[in-house]
């Protein structure tokens, strides 16, 4: 079955660590998006890709970073930088234009500890 | 500055009853019209779109309106049960572009 795959489900991370989060897709869409989610609040872009290779920031892209080596793969990296990572991170993927709207992965909770 | 904006943030209906939830947008380039359920610890799932030569689009108890002169949309949910409980968004994009705005989110309640 065609989906994207988040992992792991849940992350713990020391304070001044980088921690990567994993996103794969096998629905051959070209673009990909990493969203954030704090408790009670909506969905804010971090970062997006409409292409192998090349990556958009979105609206907090500050303390992250992504690379997008492989259409398949698009990897989310928490770094130290991000003074308050604890929240649910959810990567979604689309046909890029067109109305077809997105397709979510189950997300991944990162804590600090 | 978001350009969706939706209402209620939260709402709570009895079973049977009819969810409502508004959303309206400026860019009046937007020509797609999605809604996603998220139920908690899950990922957000598409559960009816809209396209603004439409009025009214109906998928079960899932009903889309869309007022293109006012520049809004909604979602109703009629007989709403237990199991519709969860948050739902609104979006809009334009084809050519492809990127999703969302809106900010209604937490809805079922109480039985």
């Amino acid at each position: 079955d065609g989906g994207i795959t988040q992992s792991p489900k849940y992350l713990f991370r020391k304070e001044g660590q980088n921690v990567t989060l994993s996103c794969e897709q096998n629905l051959n869409h070209d673009a990909m998006y990493w969203y954030r989610q704090d408790p009670g609040q909506g969905l804010r872009l971090i970062y997006y890709s409409q292409i192998v290779n090349d990556f958009q920031k979105g609206d907090i892209a500050e303390g992250y970073s992504v690379s997008r080596e492989k259409k398949e793969s698009f990897p989310l990296t928490v770094t130290s930088a991000q003074k308050n990572p604890t929240a649910f991170y959810l990567c979604a993927s689309s046909t890029g234009v067109g109305p077809y709207g997105y397709t979510f992965g189950s997300g991944t909770r990162l804590t600090v500890v | 500055q978001q350009q969706v904006k939706q209402s209620p943030q939260s709402l709570i209906v009895q079973k049977g009853g009819i969810s409502i939830i508004n959303c309206a947008y400026e860019n009046t380039a937007f020509d797609y019209f999605p809604w996603y359920q998220q139920f908690p610890g899950k990922g957000p799932a598409l559960l009816i779109a809209i396209r603004p030569d439409v009025s009214e689009k109906k998928e079960g108890r899932f009903t889309i309106s869309f007022n293109k002169s006012a520049k809004q949309f909604s979602l109703h949910i009629m007989d709403s049960q237990p199991g519709d409980s969860a948050t739902y968004f609104c979006a809009a994009s334009i084809d050519s572009w492809g990127k999703l705005q969302f809106g900010a989110g209604t937490q809805v309640v079922v109480t039985p």
